[in-house]
């Protein structure tokens, strides 16, 4: 079954409004989560990750004012986009260890789908 | 810089008709390569992770193989149900983050019954 739960599935926001995609480990506790992101036939990308009660590392190029992550409890992380423009179109998944070891597999959300119109 | 080159871009096979695809990796030490399945719309499925050059993983009609410059994702008598975009991705070791992979970009597998 799944083991990272990601809402909502898809969303649409018109540009220059914010939008928040929640991240959730389902029956695991995860002190660390990563964001990635996918544009359409291309990698996914590794955009941040959240540190549970500490502030998210992100990856060089990603705009941390724009993007920002809250990682507030062991399952629930946050990442917010704001001020989205089209170009931030994309779709949006995060992942978590589910025993936040090194080399341990990632397991990934069912992502979210963002359209800035 | 790390780099994962998967080939073909896509595959059309028949059903029961066995194939590979080929994940080429560099990497400044590989700590472990992994096999994803993504279908369209949806997160990456965790499928293997490969730690050291000669491990092998089977799982029902996947088997996956390493060596210390690609990897193999076999597909035994596919069936349409296989059809997905598969990816292969590689942790570094010594990585500032360990969720860091990096991933190829995948080889869209279409089998018809």
């Amino acid at each position: 079954g799944a083991v990272v739960s990601q809402h909502p599935s898809w969303v649409i926001c018109k540009s220059g409004t914010s939008v928040k995609i929640e991240c959730r480990s389902l029956d695991f506790q995860a002190t660390t989560m990563f964001w990635y992101r996918q544009f359409p036939k291309q990698s996914l990308m590794l955009m941040a990750t959240s540190n549970e009660g500490s502030k998210a590392t992100y990856e060089q190029g990603v705009e941390k004012d724009k993007f920002l992550i809250n990682h507030a409890s062991l399952t629930l992380s946050t990442l917010t986009v704001t001020s989205a423009h089209p170009e931030d179109s994309s779709f949006y998944i995060c992942s978590a260890s589910r025993d936040n070891r090194i080399n341990s597999p990632l397991h990934f959300g069912n992502g979210t789908r963002l359209t800035v119109t | 810089e790390d780099q994962v080159t998967q080939s073909p871009e896509a595959l059309r096979l028949q059903e029961g008709e066995s194939s590979s695809l080929n994940c080429s990796y560099t990497v400044s030490g590989l700590r472990g390569l992994f096999w994803y399945r993504q279908d369209p719309g949806k997160g990456p499925e965790f499928l293997f992770t490969l730690y050291s050059a000669g491990e092998e993983k089977e799982k029902e009609r996947l088997k996956a193989t390493l060596t210390k410059k690609e990897s193999f994702l076999h597909i035994t008598a596919p069936k349409p149900e296989d059809s997905a975009t598969y990816l292969c991705a590689v942790q570094a070791a010594g990585g500032t983050s360990y969720g860091k992979l990096t991933f190829g970009q995948g080889t869209i597998l279409t089998v018809h019954p």
